[in-house]
């Protein structure tokens, strides 16, 4: 899996628009970028993937840049409940029927503020 | 709602005890996955499923075993075998499919009396 590079942790004032990037340089062309979060003691959980054209879903949105070596999380209006550590992760895509594994790079821990 | 059951959320282990973590989807997902996390690392496979009644190890599966006799089921036994268990177990599901992400349990955490 191509490597990615995640800034270690970032704050956001609650309200406001949480931007987190994620660099992957290295991305091939059948790899998709998949975001996830962790609550502590909690399993992560799936927020959004992409693999060229920007997305939204009900949790946030994901732009791509057109060279696709890095990516933008977007939380339009981060709560505290949105403290979490964010998992930025880039697989080939053809991996999923077999036997694929997640891994999780560092993470970036993004503290909300009240 | 529809989701991924782990249970017990927290586990204790004897000294040459094997204990059965549980892990229940109703997704109707056809991939289920086994992960141990360890403090401050990322996510180990120890084994996944992509069908009923077949398996495969993953990169850490000594000292475990699963079954998968129902698709909405599949359980992980941490042997005796063993030696450092304690941890915190993730298991994962996913449907077949391009580019499908897996989603997970809220996870057992297994600690050595």
């Amino acid at each position: 899996d191509a490597k990615t590079t995640q800034p270690t942790s970032m704050d956001c004032a609650e309200g406001r628009a949480a931007n987190l990037p994620c660099n992957h340089s290295t991305i091939s062309g059948n790899e998709y970028v998949y975001w996830y979060r962790q609550i502590h003691s909690q399993g992560p959980q799936y927020i959004i993937h992409g693999l060229k054209n920007n997305e939204t879903n009900e949790m946030a949105s994901l732009i791509i840049t057109e060279d696709r070596k890095s990516s933008t999380l977007i939380l339009p209006h981060a709560t505290l409940r949105d403290t979490a550590v964010y998992y930025c992760i880039v697989r080939p895509f053809l991996q999923e029927t077999s036997g694929s594994r997640l891994t999780f790079g560092e993470g970036t821990q993004l503290t909300v503020n009240p | 709602d529809g989701g991924i059951t782990q249970s017990p959320k927290y586990l204790f282990r004897k000294e040459g005890q094997n204990v059965t973590l549980s892990c229940e989807q109703n997704l109707n997902h056809d991939a289920m996955y086994w992960y141990r996390q360890d403090p401050g690392q990322g996510l180990r496979l120890i084994y996944y499923s992509q069908i009923v009644n077949d398996f495969q190890k993953g990169d850490i599966a000594e000292g475990y075993s699963v079954s998968r006799e129902k698709k909405e089921s599949f359980p992980l036994t941490v042997t005796s075998a063993q030696k450092n268990p304690t941890a915190f177990y993730l298991c994962a599901s996913t449907q077949a499919g391009v580019g499908q992400p897996q989603h997970f349990g809220d996870g057992t955490r297994l600690s050595i009396l």
